[in-house]
């Protein structure tokens, strides 16, 4: 069955530092990947995605991801962190069905 | 960009009282799903909808719980005899790709 493990609970960084989420996934076959942010009391936005092709994946509002088969892993970066991006960070696998989400990671960002 | 519209946004209800909530899902869309997050929690896959029928459904979906989609166009979860533990953001999904999230029910069972 398809898993996700986000290690981190909550990562705290400097505004202006850089960012890696970390996210691991185990899948049976090739995995379709995604990264979604919640704000406090909001829904899910998707922030990027994996289908295939290109293993590193640019999305919205200055994140990219990195797939890496070897490592099933997908992590989550942004050279610098502003104080918006203050949130719950989600990853996500499906091989086409549901979803499967990890436990989440809340980013604190300090000035 | 085309959304999914969930209503209502927020719905308080007395425990034992049945409950339906709302999705209008992107016209197109074939997937349609529902996904659970007590607060605080993780997001939980409660069922996923298509072609007129349950395709999936995990082990919180039990007889409580229905689906349907009456008219063509809406897609409901109905929850019979709500519990206190039933409280929790209620996420629709849509997708042919990749999927697009509703904003959220906000459920209180008091």
């Amino acid at each position: 069955a398809q898993s996700v493990t986000q290690p981190d609970i909550h990562i705290t960084v400097s505004e202006g530092a850089s960012l890696e989420l970390r996210c691991n996934y185990s899948y049976g076959a090739t995995p379709y990947l995604f990264w979604y942010v919640q704000s406090p009391g909001q829904g899910l936005q998707l922030l990027l995605k994996y289908f295939s092709g290109d293993t590193l994946v640019q999305g919205i509002k200055g994140f990219e991801a990195e797939f890496k088969r070897s490592q099933s892993s997908f992590n989550l970066r942004k050279p610098s962190v502003h104080w918006s991006d203050a949130a719950e960070y989600f990853c996500a696998v499906t091989g086409f069905q549901k979803l499967v989400f990890g436990t989440g990671t809340r980013l604190l960002v300090s000035p | 960009e085309p959304e999914v519209t969930q209503t209502p946004s927020h719905q308080v209800t007395q425990m034992g009282q049945e409950v339906i909530l709302r999705c209008v899902p992107i016209s197109n869309h074939l997937y349609f799903y529902w996904y659970r997050q007590i607060l605080g929690q993780k997001v939980e896959f409660l069922v996923s909808f298509y072609n007129n029928e349950i395709s999936e459904k995990s082990e919180i979906f039990d007889d409580q719980f229905s689906v349907e989609r009456p008219d063509g166009s809406n897609f409901t979860l109905k929850i019979r005899s709500t519990k206190l533990e039933d409280s929790a953001m209620y996420f629709c999904a849509t997708r042919n790709t990749e999927a697009f999230f509703g904003q959220g029910t906000r459920l209180t069972v008091v």
